[in-house]
């Protein structure tokens, strides 16, 4: 199993551009999530999906969409890049139930990152 | 709102233990996570606790009291390549899955 994948690992972007962060697992979890970590504020949820066709916002979502066609796959969209967005990425993924609780099956595992620097 | 509090900034020395608090405020609780966060990498699982009491997984053990919205995260045997952010996250109950983090604990390991 590759785990969770990310794409691309380093990006710049010109404020005022659009891009797609893309995020992949192979594991069939149903949750993933997407989240940014910027220096001394820790990791903050941006959006997030319970399944395919069901997404919804987390704590700082605005400038940012995304969608869940297939279970593997969960894309993030910069719609207009602003220096405000210049961070690092990380998508995550889990099953979408707790299965036991003493159970590690309750984890979620994340993806390597994506550093992106909004000029 | 959740607020979750822990040390900035922790140094050891190689061989010691040493002891990550951390404290939560959240509008309910369906279990606490430790990810252990080298610099520059992924953030990786250590610990997941949702009953009150300890868990021991080798040099490392988790604590919770919920009660008191308190966890800990114990390192023994310190080694250098323990030298890393150390995050505690909460996830609330009847959320899907989300995790609130907190700043994370940045822990230096010395010869």
């Amino acid at each position: 199993n590759a785990g969770v994948t990310q794409t691309p690992k380093f990006q710049v972007l010109k404020t005022g551009q659009s891009m797609t962060l893309q995020c992949a697992q192979d594991m069939n979890h149903e949750y993933m999530s997407w989240y940014r970590q910027d220096p001394g504020m820790g990791l903050r949820l941006i959006h997030y999906s319970v399944g395919a066709g069901i997404t919804d916002q987390g704590e700082v979502p605005n400038g940012y969409n995304v969608s869940r066609s297939t279970t593997e796959d969960f894309p993030l969209r910069l719609l207009s890049a602003a220096p405000s967005q210049t961070s690092v990425y990380f998508c995550a993924s889990s099953y979408g139930r707790q299965r036991t609780a003493k159970s590690s099956y309750n984890e979620q595992f994340f993806g390597p990152g994506t550093r992106l620097t909004v000029l | 709102g959740q607020n979750i509090d822990q040390p900035t900034e922790m140094t050891a020395t190689e061989g010691a233990i040493v002891q990550i608090n951390c404290t939560y405020q959240t509008s309910g609780f369906n279990g606490l996570f430790w990810y252990q966060q080298h610099a520059g990498e992924a953030p990786t699982f250590l610990s997941y606790n949702v009953l009150d009491g300890l868990e021991e997984k080798g040099r490392f053990s988790s604590f919770l009291s919920r009660s008191k919205g308190y966890s800990y995260l114990l390192l023994k045997e310190l080694q250098m390549k323990d030298s890393a952010s150390y995050l505690c996250a909460v996830q609330v109950s009847g959320s899907a899955r989300q995790l609130t983090f907190g700043s994370g604990t940045q822990l230096t390991v010395l010869p």
